[in-house]
């Protein structure tokens, strides 16, 4: 069926590092992606997102891009800040259980001053 | 910013007591879901809904149940909580096929 791999964490970064989570995924056909990001005591809130191959996603400095040859969404960013510290969980959607999202486990970012 | 709305934010309850978890969207969205998310940060699709009367269950087995009777409203009962059911509950809608999701801000649920 279909899944979704990202790396586990934590991750902890400095502030102004380059950021990389990486995400691939398993599915047939041609998926959308995703990454959201939780806040702690939030609900999910949508980072960016691509809806076919090559394109690429990106919001607030974070960028993703949609690569079918590896099967992969890497999510990266220049440079991190405090406020950047969150999980963020690697999605996709194409059709299964009412399109329904099919999230990695997530992977938490700290980023220390 | 996404209108979908989760009550309550959180809620202790005893062993044995019934209790519904609200969840309502403002943008008419057809489908609807609800997540667990257990505390490793890992989210379970238990519920979903490709609209009014429509209801099927996920890929976690729940011993929740759910209804849909209006577009704008998709409810989560457990009839009995126990322990085992304590976690975070996240619901969510979406618009069309392979478009993205909007999340409520969750429940956070402890059954003691």
């Amino acid at each position: 069926g279909d899944s979704v791999t990202q790396m586990e964490g934590p991750v902890t970064l400095s502030e102004e590092a380059f950021l990389t989570i990486n995400c691939t995924y398993t599915a047939t056909g041609y998926p959308s992606l995703f990454w959201y990001v939780q806040y702690p005591g939030e609900g999910l809130q949508l980072l960016l997102k691509a809806t076919k191959a090559d394109d690429k996603g990106s919001n607030k400095g974070f960028e993703a891009t949609y690569r079918k040859e590896t099967t992969s969404f890497h999510l990266e960013k220049g440079s991190v800040q405090v406020s950047d510290s969150a999980v963020y969980f690697c999605a996709l959607s194409d059709g299964n259980s009412g399109y329904a999202l099919n999230f990695g486990k997530g992977t938490s970012l700290l980023v220390t001053p | 910013e996404a209108d979908i709305y989760q009550t309550p934010r959180y809620l202790v309850i005893g062993t044995g007591k019934k209790i519904t978890l609200e969840c309502s969207q403002t943008m008419g969205h057809d489908k609807m879901y609800w997540y667990q998310q257990d505390p490793g940060m890992e989210l379970h699709l238990i519920h979903y809904s490709y609209g009014v009367n429509s209801t099927e269950k996920g890929d976690l087995s729940s011993e929740s149940t759910v209804s849909r009777i209006r577009t704008e409203h998709f409810p989560l009962t457990l009839e009995s909580a126990r322990p085992s059911h304590t976690s975070q509950y996240l619901c969510a809608s979406s618009a069309k096929r392979n478009t993205e999701a909007f999340f409520g801000q969750g429940t956070r649920l402890t059954v003691v």
